[in-house]
Order: C-alpha cells, then structure tokens, then sequence
C-alpha cells in the first residue's frame, strides 16, 4: 500500500505564483523527500527532510514536515513554466527497534501545470 | 560519470516470453531499487538491494527477479511476461537505503 500520498492530484497556476502540494503518510518515518518527474523521464530528487526537522529551505524551495500530524508540504515560490512537471514525496518506514525497512515508498504526485 | 543507466529504453514483448532489464550505475552506490510506473499509481518499488550479494523484495516483486552480483549492476528479469506487467520501469541507486535516489531515463514495456 502507499505510504504517502499527496495532495491535490492536479494543480494548475499562473507564471510568478507560489504552488504549495501536501504529502501525508501513514507511519513514523526516519526521513522524507521530494522528487520531480518531467514528462517521459525519471525522478531527480528535489529536498530530503530528516523526522528530527521541521523546515528546509532549498533556493525557490520549502518544505515542511509534522511528524505528529504525519504530513509534509512543498511550497515552490514564483514558479515559472519550466517548474511543469509532476511532485512526489517518498518515505521510508521506521521500524520498532529505529532503524529503516530500507524501503522507500512514493506517492502517487501531484501534477503541476504552471502557464506562462 | 554516466550515472544511472538503463536499457533498453523501449521493448515489447508477447506474452509468456521472459527478458532481462539492464540497470548500470558508475557512482559506487551500495543500494539499488527497481520501480514500475503506472498512470494514477505511482511508484512501486519492485526489489531492492543494500549492497552485492543481498537483495530483497518490495511491494509487487511477483514474476520479477533480480541478482546482485557486482555494485555496479542490478538486473531485473521478467519471468513470463504478463500484460499486467506493461508499465514504465525504473532504476535508481543512492549511497545509502535513506539517501537521495538517483534515477535511470526508464524503459517503456509493453505485452501484448
């Protein structure tokens, strides 16, 4: 099953607007990350955000993370065309004893239209 | 360095026969993961593998295997291929199980 999942699906905003998509999670994690998908290619990782921090910045980038609410966001400040693409968050799970199930487990994205 | 590559990039198959995907890495990466890409589904990790010689399943690892024999490659094999089994695959490595994945360009299977 999916562990994160992010929201809206679909999101389409103006050259020069913030865009902000929301991943929640079902289980306590040891980290999470953001990843961007253009169309027809791979994932290129984005920010990674550790369960012990609860903001990160990253040029036009920022993420946030609640553990107690077991959701992150990722806010993209004066977007501009070429930030089209799909968003992904990935979580791995933490076992009981702390360590990793060394599974990182991806959301379904959120599709960012940004028109120009 | 070429990072991660994957090939082939497209291919088709019939149903029943069985190929093998090819995953490369130059970065020295001990872990190494397999997805499949359906549309509204996400990323699926497939296999997965913490360094040569140990490898472990995911979350739809039927009708796949996989071997690491050597750091640098990770193959995927399709045992008898399955319509069900039409999706995009990807590679990715990373230097350790929680870091930043670095992703191959993919291969578009297709069954028929």
């Amino acid at each position: 099953s999916q562990q994160g999942e992010e929201d809206p699906q679909a999101l389409s905003i103006q050259e020069g607007e913030n865009a902000t998509m929301n991943c929640s999670y079902k289980t306590s994690i040891n980290n999470l990350q953001w990843y961007r998908q253009n169309s027809g290619r791979g994932l290129v990782h984005l920010i990674l955000i550790r369960s012990n921090e609860r903001e990160k910045h990253s040029g036009r980038l920022r993420v946030t993370l609640d553990t107690s609410k077991k959701s992150s966001s990722l806010l993209i400040t004066a977007s501009r065309a070429a930030d089209t693409a799909s968003y992904f968050c990935a979580t791995d799970a933490k076992r009981e004893s702390g360590g990793s199930n060394y599974k990182l487990t991806f959301g379904k994205g959120t599709l960012l239209t940004v028109n120009p | 360095n070429a990072g991660v590559t994957q090939t082939p990039k497209f291919q088709v198959l019939k149903t029943g026969q069985s190929m093998t995907l090819q995953c490369a890495q130059d970065m020295n990466h001990e872990y190494m993961s397999w997805y499949r890409q359906d549309p509204g589904m996400g990323l699926r990790l497939i296999h997965y593998s913490v360094g040569a010689g140990i490898t472990d399943q995911g979350e739809v690892p039927n009708g796949y295997n996989v071997s690491r024999s050597t750091t640098e490659d990770f193959p995927l094999r399709l045992l008898s291929a399955a319509p069900s089994q039409t999706s995009v695959y990807f590679c990715a490595s990373s230097g350790g199980p929680l870091g930043e994945q670095y992703f191959g360009p993919g291969t578009r299977l297709t069954v028929t």
